[in-house]
């Protein structure tokens, strides 16, 4: 499975939108490419995932370069419930069960 | 609304005790995954399973066992529990069937199970 890399941390004020970035140069062209968060205390939850095209849903959206080598995720009025560590991976999406390995993602901070 | 359920949300043991981590998932799930997370580490698959009675070790299955005697239910067994077993573990479930995206990499999380091994 291709490696991803994100930031550590970022900051975002609540009601503006966060971006948070995904470096996957070497995705191949089966492999999606799936965010989660982890609010804290609580297990990971889903929000979206896409191959090649934008995606949106009522979470958030997600914006894959057309390169695919990148990929954005966007919450576009961050609330302070928002808080959460969020991650990026990249899976083939296959019909038998597949490891989805979890880095340590970003930790984003919603402020007032 | 779709719920993986863990038996036990804080757990306390002694070294050397067999513990058992049970959870239950009520979507009719085919696969079924445990993982433990510590601090600094991420999220580290130990078992998983995509059927009845079948299982495939993770990246860190030494120390654990697995049962999946029902396919609603997937159990983690520590034979022996020690200290660095001391972790937060995560099940979760997912389904190869339906349409884009409930694919076979959209994972349902239990909310978690805290074991302390003193």
């Amino acid at each position: 499975d291709a490696k991803t890399t994100q930031p550590t941390s970022m900051d975002c004020a609540e009601g503006r939108a966060a971006n948070l970035p995904c470096n996957h140069s070497t995705i191949s062209g089966n492999e999606y490419v799936y965010w989660y968060r982890q609010i804290h205390s609580q297990g990971p939850q889903y929000i979206i995932h896409g191959l090649k095209n934008n995606e949106t849903n009522e979470m958030a959206s997600l914006i894959i370069t057309e390169d695919r080598k990148s990929s954005t995720l966007i919450l576009p009025h961050a609330t302070l419930r928002d808080t959460a560590v969020y991650y990026c991976i990249v899976r083939v999406e296959a019909g038998t069960a597949s490891k989805l390995t979890f880095g340590t993602g970003t930790r984003l901070q919603v402020t007032l | 609304d779709v719920k993986v359920t863990q038996s036990s949300r804080y757990l306390v043991k002694r070294t050397g005790e067999k513990v058992f981590l049970e959870c239950v998932q009520d979507m009719d799930h085919e696969n079924m995954f445990w993982y433990r997370q510590d601090p600094g580490l991420g999220l580290r698959l130990i078992y998983f399973s995509y059927d009845v009675k079948m299982k495939e070790k993770g990246d860190i299955p030494e120390g654990y066992s697995v049962s999946r005697e029902k396919k609603e239910r997937f159990s983690l067994i520590l034979e022996s529990a020690s200290t660095n077993q001391t972790s937060m573990y995560l099940c979760a479930s997912s389904s190869i069937r339906g349409p884009f995206p409930s694919g076979a990499n959209v994972l349902t999380f239990g909310a978690g199970s805290r074991l302390t091994v003193l």
